[in-house]
């Protein structure tokens, strides 16, 4: 199976700019999550997608954004770009099992490395 | 929320040697990963490890659920062992991945 994809891997915007990043998951996972990591923060939960559906959503302001479409693939938006959201910033595909002990296991895309100047 | 500690901070090891970091988690879990992130920034998924031990070659991860850590050992360790090793559990509400703040292994020749 191929492994979660993200696009592009590396990004360069101004301020007060937008910008989209892409996401496809592994092929039959229905989850995508994103995070953030930067040196400072370390890395932060984003928000999560299912079933095309905003199910969780971390601490940050609403200029960030997303959407997960039919076939599980997910875009997040950043408008109005400051500086400090120079970050990487990662998805990821979440297999969830059921059955006698729930399991749910993430697995990342390479990320895609955002510099805003 | 649930809180994550690892130690140690930063790591220095000459090849060939043996380390153990370790992950403190603050309310009980049912899902912990350990993760390496490489220099290019991905998360390689090491470990699935909610309880119990579990070993993939020179590594091996040990979760006790009801003590709140979990121990990741890496031995013979090599050159390519190099980067950060981060531990990572999911929230209360089952959404997300809350991480600690990464191990950082050095690995030199």
């Amino acid at each position: 199976k191929a492994g979660v994809t993200q696009t592009p891997r590396y990004l360069i915007k101004t301020r007060g700019q937008q910008v989209t990043l892409s996401c496809s998951p592994i092929s039959g996972h229905r989850s995508v999550s994103w995070y953030q990591q930067t040196p400072g923060q370390g890395l932060q939960f984003l928000f999560e997608y299912f079933s095309e559906t905003q199910r969780n959503k971390g601490n940050f302001p609403g200029r960030f954004s997303g959407r997960q479409f039919s076939n599980s693939r997910s875009e997040m938006n950043v408008s109005t770009l400051e500086l400090g959201d120079s970050a990487l910033y990662l998805c990821a595909s979440t297999l969830r099992t059921s059955g006698g002990a729930s399991s749910y296991e993430q697995y990342f895309g390479p990320g895609t490395r955002l510099t805003v100047t | 929320g649930i809180q994550v500690e690892q130690s140690p901070p930063d790591l220095i090891l000459q090849e060939g040697a043996n380390s153990t970091l370790r992950c403190n988690f603050s309310d009980s879990v049912n899902n912990l990963q350990w993760f390496h992130q490489n220099p290019w920034g991905q998360l390689i998924n090491l470990f699935y490890i909610p309880s119990g031990t579990k070993q993939n070659g020179r590594l091996s991860a040990t979760t006790v659920a009801t003590e709140r850590y979990s121990l990741l050992y890496i031995s013979s360790s090599q050159t390519t062992d190099s980067g950060v090793y981060f531990c990572a559990v999911l929230n209360q509400a089952g959404t997300a991945l809350i991480f600690g703040k990464g191990t950082t292994l050095s690995v030199s020749s």
